[in-house]
Formats: C-alpha cells, sequence, structure tokens
C-alpha cells in the first residue's frame, strides 16, 4: 500500500529549528514532486514548499521563505523541511504530500498523517 | 493570487439529504479545481480533481461541478460517515503554489 510518513515533530522552544521528515513505503519517492502542508489547530490547509524530483526546482511559499530548507534524499527515500527560527505561529500539524498532475489539475495525493510541531516555551 | 472562498462555512444536514458546497474563485481557474475531505485527526483525502472526476473509491453520489471561478461539490443521499470538513484547492501553473480554500464544514 501506497504510504508516506512523517517523522521529526516534537516540542521546540521559540526561535529553535526542527528537520521534518517525510518517508515513502511501497513507492519511490524519488519519482515524485513532494509538497509540505501544513495545518494550525483548528485551522485551514496552508501550503509551505514544493520540490521536484531530482530537487533542482524548490518554490516556497513567502509566508515562510527564509525561515525553511526543503530537500530531499532519493537514496534514502525521503524528502526533508528544516524550519528555523520557529514561533509559536509555526505551531501546527505538518504534512507531506505527492503532487499529481493531468492534463488539468495538479493535485495532492497520498498525504502522510502528519507530524505535530509545537512551539512552545 | 488567486483567492478561493468556500461557502457556507457550515452546513448541518439529516441523513439522506443532499449537500451543495460552494468554491469561488477570484478569477477564471477553470477546470483547475479540486476537493479533499478531512475527518477529524486525519489527513485530507483526494475526492474530486479536474472540478468533476471523482477520485479512486469515491462514491458515484459525490459529484463536481462548475467552470470558470464557480464550482460545486455535491454529495447526494448523504450518510453520516460523509461529516467531515471540505477543502477545495487550486495549483497555479508557475509558480506552483497551492492554494486552499477555508473550508466548509459538513455536518450530518
Amino acid at each position: 500500500q501506497v504510504q508516506l510518513v512523517e517523522s521529526g515533530g516534537g516540542l521546540v522552544k521559540p526561535g529553535g529549528s526542527l528537520r521534518l521528515s517525510c518517508s515513502a513505503s511501497a513507492f519511490a519517492l524519488s519519482d515524485s514532486y513532494v509538497t509540505w502542508v501544513r495545518q494550525a489547530p483548528g485551522k485551514g490547509l496552508e501550503w509551505i514548499s514544493y520540490i521536484s524530483p531530482s530537487g533542482s526546482t524548490i518554490f516556497s511559499a513567502d509566508s515562510m521563505k527564509g525561515r525553511i530548507t526543503i530537500s530531499r534524499d532519493n537514496a534514502k527515500n525521503s524528502v526533508y523541511l528544516q524550519v528555523d527560527s520557529l514561533r509559536a505561529e509555526d505551531t501546527a500539524v505538518y504534512f507531506c504530500s505527492t503532487e499529481i498532475c493531468t492534463s488539468g489539475s495538479c493535485y495532492l495525493d497520498p498525504w502522510g498523517q502528519g507530524t505535530l510541531v509545537t512551539v512552545s516555551s | 493570487e488567486i483567492v478561493l472562498t468556500q461557502s457556507p462555512a457550515t452546513l448541518s444536514l439529516s441523513p439522506g439529504d443532499r449537500a451543495t458546497l460552494s468554491c469561488r474563485a477570484s478569477e477564471s481557474i477553470s477546470p483547475y479545481l479540486v476537493w479533499y475531505q478531512q475527518k477529524p485527526g486525519q489527513a485530507p483525502r483526494l475526492v474530486i480533481y479536474d472540478a468533476s472526476k471523482r477520485a479512486s473509491g469515491i462514491p458515484a453520489r459525490v459529484s463536481g461541478s462548475g467552470s470558470g471561478a464557480d464550482f460545486t461539490l455535491t454529495i447526494s443521499s448523504l450518510e453520516p460517515e460523509d461529516s467531515a470538513i471540505y477543502y477545495c484547492q487550486h495549483r497555479g501553473s508557475w509558480p506552483p503554489e497551492y492554494t486552499f480554500g477555508q473550508g466548509t464544514k459538513l455536518e450530518i
């Protein structure tokens, strides 16, 4: 069964950093465009960042530019999201997902179960 | 930047009813509109892509329609399991930025 699994979340103090991981089972993540989306408690979905299969194309939301770094290690079938200078408003569940594009839409499927990042002193 | 506005914010219906959820874009995006379903504590699940195509495993009583800037997700013969928050989504061609609506909570 195609599955994505995020890890690396946890409790971090304001100003701290975290490196989140997204790994895949039953398929080669190396062939996929991968995105990160986050969801603050009780709030909607917010797209964060995007990386191409080779890692040569990266794009991130303006709201987080300068504080996030997306990268990948295709040999480990994994994608990473480094978030620096964490603030309370970064508290959220962080999801990774793969992008599929048809001749029409691009959409995200599947999604991982998410990893919770809590920023608090 | 495309803005997606969903309405209503909350929809309370009974089993067997029909739900009509709206997603309006700030400009024409047809047919690049996607719908997700999210239940509490779960990741979003793809429901509709290309505005009207059902994802794998989605029952026929779920349908998407619309064009231009106005889109609708219709769920007929509602069942309690349809209770969830539904989000619409658009992804620009370049930059490849994803935009989500704020969600409609469907209560059965």
